[in-house]
């Protein structure tokens, strides 16, 4: 089945950057644009961006323009979200989906990165 | 950046209650809506997509409709298990989801 598979919990430090995976299986990696959306506790969902796995082309939401990155590895069919500069109001839980025409799914089942020094 | 605006922010319900959640767009975003649902600790699933189809599997309970800028997510009859948080999201310009509606056991 379509499957999502994102990396364990993170716990960093103020000013250091973080690096999530989340691993695609079930389908071609390559056909589906990826977004990745984050949730701080008791909070909404946060659109950060989205990656084209086959050309590697990148969108950012302007909040994290300059702090995020997003980039793939097609051979292993896994999508990567980096975030640096990290400051406490990072902390959140980051999940990872794919792009079907106008809507996502499925999506990984979160990755919780703490930010605390 | 569009806004999405969604009413009420918290709703109180019964069992076999029919509910519905308004979402309301900053400017028109024809049907390029979603409505999820999302339970405690566990990450959002896809209830409906194009404003008003249902994705397989989701009971028929639920449904959508509207288009433009004014979208609604009706529940026909509550089952225990509905009690959650409902997003909407749009992906005609990048992508922006509601703040969400809480629907909590009266």
């Amino acid at each position: 089945q379509v499957q999502l598979v994102q990396s364990g919990a993170e716990v960093k430090k103020p000013g250091a950057s973080v690096k999530v995976s989340c691993k695609a299986s079930g389908y071609t990696f390559t056909s589906y644009d990826i977004n990745w959306v984050r949730q701080a506790t008791g909070q909404g969902l946060e659109w950060m961006g989205w990656m084209n796995p086959n050309s590697g082309n990148t969108g950012y939401a302007q909040k994290f323009q300059g702090r995020v990155t997003m980039t793939r590895n097609t051979s292993i069919s896994t999508a990567y979200m980096e975030l640096s500069s990290l400051r406490s109001e990072d902390t959140a839980v980051y999940y990872c989906a794919r792009r079907l025409k106008t809507w996502f799914d499925p999506w990984g089942q979160g990755t919780l990165v703490t930010v605390s020094s | 950046d569009i806004q999405l605006t969604q009413s009420p922010s918290f709703l109180s319900a019964s069992v076999g209650d029919r509910v519905t959640i308004t979402c309301r767009a900053s400017q028109g975003i024809s049907s390029y809506l979603a409505w999820y649902q999302q339970k405690p600790g566990k990450a959002p699933k896809l209830l409906i997509y194009a404003a008003s189809t249902l994705q397989s599997g989701v009971p028929s309970r639920f449904s959508g409709s509207g288009s433009g800028t004014e979208f609604t997510l009706t529940i026909s009859s509550l089952q225990p298990e509905d009690f959650a948080t409902y997003y909407c999201q749009q992906l005609n310009s990048y992508s922006t989801f509601g703040q969400g509606t809480r629907l909590e056991i009266k």
